[in-house]
């Protein structure tokens, strides 16, 4: 149990479909990130929020939007997927965010597993 | 821009046998340097980290050497268990972290 919790563990969407995965730590930290996984290639980063600011976007399509509402959640609202979208996406946070001394250790949720038919 | 090399996968050993998994960085200035180890099911947890040149990280009984001069940082395990089956991460970065591809270790009794 790492302190950072992601909801659903698995998610099956369709193209036309819409759909939110859901973020949430524990662990008083000030920064929250997306990355995706995806078979045999580098952990991408998507977005990154700090002190609930998007401070980061690795030119990410349009079809994925992120929220921060506040330090302790993070969504990413999908739309209009495409099958190449299908994927682990892994949420992380660390205690100082960008910038700061001791960001470096991430602490990443189990991940959703999406597929996109 | 910064980038990780890892061995492809998977290692496959038996166990109580050597570990070696290599890692190569290219970088701009002197990040520091980390492995991740993802098992079945879950995120990623930090192994290891070593932050200047000639630092080792270990923990676990892995351990890592910041090798400024070969630009690598190798994982290194004298004896494997069967539960140190899993994905392995190198990464390097200060404030946003470059991760490489990982190279799953399968571990049989």
């Amino acid at each position: 149990e790492t302190g950072v919790t992601q909801t659903p563990r698995h998610l099956v969407m369709g193209m036309t479909n819409k759909k939110s995965l859901k973020c949430e730590q524990h662990l008083g930290h000030n920064a929250m990130y997306w990355y995706k996984q995806s078979a045999k290639k580098p952990l991408e980063l998507m977005f990154v929020y700090n002190f609930k600011e998007q401070t980061e976007n690795n030119s990410v399509p349009s079809r994925f939007s992120p929220e921060c509402p506040n330090s302790s959640h993070l969504f990413l609202h999908l739309h209009t997927l495409q099958p190449e979208d299908s994927a682990l996406y892994l949420c992380a946070s660390s205690q100082e965010g960008i910038g700061g001394a001791s960001n470096e250790k991430l602490f990443f949720g189990s991940g959703t597993q999406l597929s996109v038919l | 821009g910064n980038s990780v090399t890892q061995m492809e996968g998977p290692v496959t050993l038996s166990e109580e046998a050597f570990l070696t998994i290599n890692c190569t960085y290219t970088a701009t200035g002197y990040p520091s340097l980390f492995w991740y180890v993802q098992y079945p099911g879950e995120g990623l947890q930090l192994l290891l980290k070593a932050t200047k040149a000639d630092d080792k990280g270990s923990n676990k009984g892995f351990e890592a050497t910041y090798r400024k001069e070969t630009t690598s940082f190798h994982l290194e395990k004298g004896s494997v268990q069967v539960s140190d089956s899993a994905v392995y991460f190198c990464a390097l970065g200060r404030s946003t972290l470059t991760f490489g591809k990982g190279t799953m270790l399968l571990v049989s009794p």
